[in-house]
């Protein structure tokens, strides 16, 4: 099973700086493999980027995601404050396990 | 409008089973892979099981093989978890979802609770 670890478990930043969130998988994956996600409470889960680097329908241009191998890495520019929620990335459509990180929090500083 | 609405949550001692059902609307139910996904109070997202457009191939993770069993019926747009064997560390919320891109859609989560 491929395990994905991501860093740091926490990242505080203020509004309109920008965040860099790390994925590490445990061997290497294709780059159509790994999404990530926006997780606030009480709500659902969004999609952000899938395919590594492809945005997901409604999300701006602020996010960006890219890597290949085993890590693989989630930009915020220009943080507004409903991007204070945790992160996930994971293991998408073709892979044989979807496996989730453990999740960053991102938090206002 | 895409809806996802499960049901067939609750509380269940250890070792005991329960059926989770998905309830699918607005979309072509029969060409998309459906997952389920659980979350545990407090903690981070977990992809428990996945199941193809057919219904013939399925997945799980590590921690529920061999215990749960995904399917479907295209026909009545469901999807179904049967959970057996349940253990304290499976109480979640567990969410049915459509997670292909370019777009995700997910449940509100129904509740289940293993206890004694």
């Amino acid at each position: 099973e491929i395990v994905l670890t991501q860093s740091p478990g926490t990242l505080s930043l203020s509004p309109g700086e920008r965040a860099t969130l790390s994925c590490r998988a445990s061997q290497s994956i294709g780059s159509s493999y790994l999404a990530w996600y926006h997780h606030k409470p009480g709500q659902a889960p969004r999609l952000l980027i899938y395919d590594t680097f492809s945005r997901a329908t409604g999300i701006p241009d602020r996010f960006s995601g890219s890597g290949s191998g085993t890590d693989f890495s989630l930009t915020i520019n220009r943080l507004e404050p409903e991007d204070f929620a945790v992160y996930y990335c994971q293991l998408h459509s073709g892979a044989p396990q979807n496996t989730f990180g453990q999740g960053t929090k991102l938090e206002i500083k | 409008e895409v809806q996802l609405v499960e049901s067939g949550g609750g509380l269940v001692q250890p070792g005991g089973s329960l059926r989770l059902s998905c309830a699918a609307s607005g979309f072509s139910f029969s060409n998309y892979w459906m997952h389920w996904v659980r979350q545990a109070p407090e903690k981070g997202l977990v992809w428990v099981a996945n199941i193809n457009s057919d219904g013939r191939v399925t997945q799980y993770a590590d921690s529920v093989k061999g215990r749960f069993t995904i399917s479907r019926d295209n026909a009545e747009k469901m999807l179904y978890l049967q959970m057996n064997s349940l253990r304290d560390e499976d109480t979640a919320v567990y969410y049915c979802a459509r997670l292909a891109g370019p777009r995700d859609y997910w449940g509100q989560g129904t509740l289940v609770t293993v206890s004694s």
